[in-house]
């Protein structure tokens, strides 16, 4: 089945030790975002690639950053991790056409900080 | 500013009763609206959505939902609840106008369905 796969599912890391996730999609979907889930609140948008164009949120902070090889691969670096980006973190792709098309979600990537 | 509102955090149902999920929104033009649903530690699944037409839309799970354009919501709706449905809730909303890539998210309402 097409899906969207996130690596690892939980992921420890130190204060400050800098960390990569990891999002892959069998669905040839052009755009793929990273959002930060907190504790079941709604999930905060971070960035998103249409193709190889990266869109930042404005409220996103610089320490993290993303990547994007190719169409079924996409990265997201947080570069000094610190207390306060212990979260779920979810990768999602969708396909551009009308706005109608959902986003379809990987099963999360849930980051501990020591 | 566009916003989505679930004014419940929780909803109680008894297996077996109907239950709605509360979802209104203050969105310029005729957006897009869509349901999704997330199971402890999963990701969030698409529901349904409604683009337009029929004011009563079908989606997975035996779920439906009900656009009301002059109230401006999107309740969702089950006729007979099961105790797997207990989950969170979070309605969303894509403008029409400008980048059409993002949602607006609700904050979410938690399902709780009895035995």
């Amino acid at each position: 089945d097409a899906m969207v796969i996130q690596n690892p599912r939980y992921q420890v890391t130190q204060f400050g030790k800098p960390v990569t996730l990891s999002c892959s999609q069998t669905l040839n979907h052009n755009v793929m975002y990273w959002y930060q889930q907190k504790s079941s609140q709604a999930p905060k948008l971070l960035f998103h690639y249409y193709d190889k164009d990266f869109n930042n949120e404005a409220d996103t902070p610089d320490n993290f950053q993303s990547r994007r090889p190719n169409t079924s691969f996409c990265f997201l670096d947080i570069r000094s991790p610190g207390l306060g980006d212990a979260a779920m973190y979810l990768c999602a792709t969708s396909r551009v056409g009308p706005g109608n098309q959902p986003q379809h979600f990987g099963d999360g990537t849930r980051l501990s900080i020591l | 500013a566009q916003s989505v509102a679930q004014p419940e955090d929780q909803v109680n149902v008894a297996e077996g009763n109907p239950l709605t999920v509360k979802c209104t929104y203050s969105v310029s033009g005729n957006p897009y609206l869509f349901w999704y649903v997330q199971y402890p530690n999963r990701g969030l699944q698409f529901l349904l959505k409604y683009i337009t037409g029929d004011n009563l839309v079908k989606g997975s799970y035996g779920f439906e939902a009900e656009f009301n354009k002059s109230q401006t919501s999107f309740h969702l709706k089950k006729p007979s609840a099961l105790v797997s449905d207990s989950a969170l809730y979070f309605c969303a909303v894509r403008p029409v106008a400008g980048n059409n890539r993002k949602l607006i998210w609700g904050l979410g309402t938690s399902l709780a369905v009895n035995p």
